[in-house]
């Protein structure tokens, strides 16, 4: 257990719909990523938060939005969902202060499915 | 930019025999380089890493890893596999200047054979 959470752990919606995906980072750590694992794509990075604020994005849809709150857990929206969408999302967690060097501790995902 | 290659889609070992999961890397200078393994229906579990000194990098459940400059590889490496080694492996990198995503490879599959 990394200590990482995220609910819910399954998720099926229609084509057009929006989803929430949550995460609670592990104790202490302030930073929150973001990453899509699907079969065509592999594990994309899309987003990272430090302590609230919006540190980096990677190939993150326009529609797909994220924030950190004060007290660091995260939500990663999804909207106007497409069949596309359908993929595993993972939040990561590091403490934040020591760089590039850092491990990130996964969460257990959010397996979304869009019919 | 930043890339990581995982030349084996699967790699099949019978238990006991040492295992070599492979993976090579492209970065501007030098990278930090981590090992992850995914078990079905589970996260990403973070195995060893490497950020300097000794080559030889050690981890959890008796894995370890060699960072080979010139050969730009960081192969992930097992004396004598187990039949619960079976799983996805994922070798990632990231350059040290300023802020880089983590990127991973497209994963290598894992099978111990009794």
């Amino acid at each position: 257990d990394s200590g990482v959470t995220q609910t819910p752990k399954h998720l099926i919606t229609a084509t057009g719909q929006r989803v929430t995906l949550r995460c609670s980072p592990r104790s202490g750590d302030l930073s929150v990523y973001w990453y899509q694992q699907s079969l065509d794509q592999g594990l994309q990075f899309l987003i990272q938060y430090y302590n609230g604020e919006e540190r980096a994005k990677g190939n993150i849809l326009e529609r797909f939005s994220a924030q950190q709150f004060p007290d660091l857990h995260s939500e990663l929206n999804l909207s106007s969902l497409e069949l596309g969408d359908s993929a595993l999302y993972f939040c990561a967690s590091s403490p934040g202060l020591a760089g590039g060097q850092e491990t990130q501790y996964f969460g257990p995902g959010t397996r979304l499915l869009v019919l | 930019a930043q890339s990581v290659a995982q030349p084996e889609d699967q790699v099949n070992v019978a238990e006991g025999n040492p295992l070599t999961v492979k993976c090579t890397y492209s970065v501007s200078g030098n990278p930090y380089l981590f090992w992850y393994v995914q078990y079905p229906n589970r996260g990403l579990q973070f195995l060893l890493k490497y950020i300097t000194g000794d080559n030889l990098v050690k981890g959890s459940y008796g894995f370890e890893a060699e960072f080979n400059k010139s050969q730009t590889s960081f192969h992930l490496k097992k004396p004598s596999a187990l039949v619960s080694d079976s799983a996805l492996y994922f070798c990632a990198v990231r350059e040290r200047r300023g802020f880089q995503k983590l990127v991973f490879g497209t994963g290598t599959r894992l099978l111990v054979s009794p």
